[in-house]
């Protein structure tokens, strides 16, 4: 299994309050990513890094940020969490190679209250 | 077609049975069609990674065919068994990589 990690594995936090969500990875994979997944939208991009600060948007990066100061690194910052951003987070690795092939971490169950 | 679009959306299936489902994606700037296996507590894990058209992968009872001219990939299982449950996610590489809403499938003991 690609050596992932995400940290916290669940979290409750309330509207209004920032979160920090982090992905480790001891793979030294090039690019990672952070995607959302909700019922019936599949796997959503959030926000993804090519390299140490060096990152770009996906298609639902309103109200994220992140930031990739170490390789192994990633991290997605809720500045002020609202409802709708209940999600389970899901970050991925990638080489580069076969295609983007994506490794998947655990998950983050994150509720909103 | 103009995102991802997995059928059909779920599928229970009686054990021993073989099955299939489809995969449908823009055929224009197409590099690439993933297939992942998704277990309901775990995370995403890649079955197949395919890229020419007419392409056919295989792993033990599990295989998928890719048309790239049309848009669209089938993944076959064939003599479904209860551990095959699971939710199957195709992604299309193109501009982007887009993944589809997945197929569940439910194998019935």
């Amino acid at each position: 299994d690609a050596g992932i990690t995400q940290s916290p594995r669940h979290k409750v936090t309330e509207t209004g309050t920032p979160v920090t969500l982090r992905c480790h990875q001891t793979e030294n994979h090039r690019y990672m990513y952070w995607y959302r997944q909700d019922p019936g939208h599949g796997l959503r991009l959030i926000h993804y890094s090519y390299g140490v600060k060096d990152t770009d948007k996906g298609e639902v990066s309103d109200g994220y940020s992140v930031s990739r100061s170490k390789t192994e690194d990633f991290l997605l910052t809720l500045e002020s969490a609202t409802s709708s951003q209940t999600s389970v987070y899901f970050c991925a690795i990638s080489n580069g190679q076969s295609y983007n092939e994506q490794f998947f971490g655990p998950g983050t169950r994150l509720t909103v209250l | 077609i103009l995102n991802v679009e997995q059928s059909p959306q779920s599928l229970h299936v009686q054990e021993g049975d073989s099955t299939n489902f489809t995969c449908s994606f823009p055929s224009s700037n197409f590099y690439a069609l993933h297939w992942y296996r998704w277990e309901t507590a775990k995370s995403p894990e890649a079955l197949f990674v395919m890229t020419l058209n007419g392409d056919e992968k295989k792993k033990g009872r599990i295989s998928a065919t890719l048309n790239t001219k049309e848009g669209y990939s089938y993944l076959y299982i064939k003599g479904s068994q209860p551990e095959d449950s699971a939710t199957y996610l195709c992604a299309s590489w193109g501009e982007k990589l887009t993944f589809g809403t997945g197929t569940r499938l439910t194998i019935i003991p």
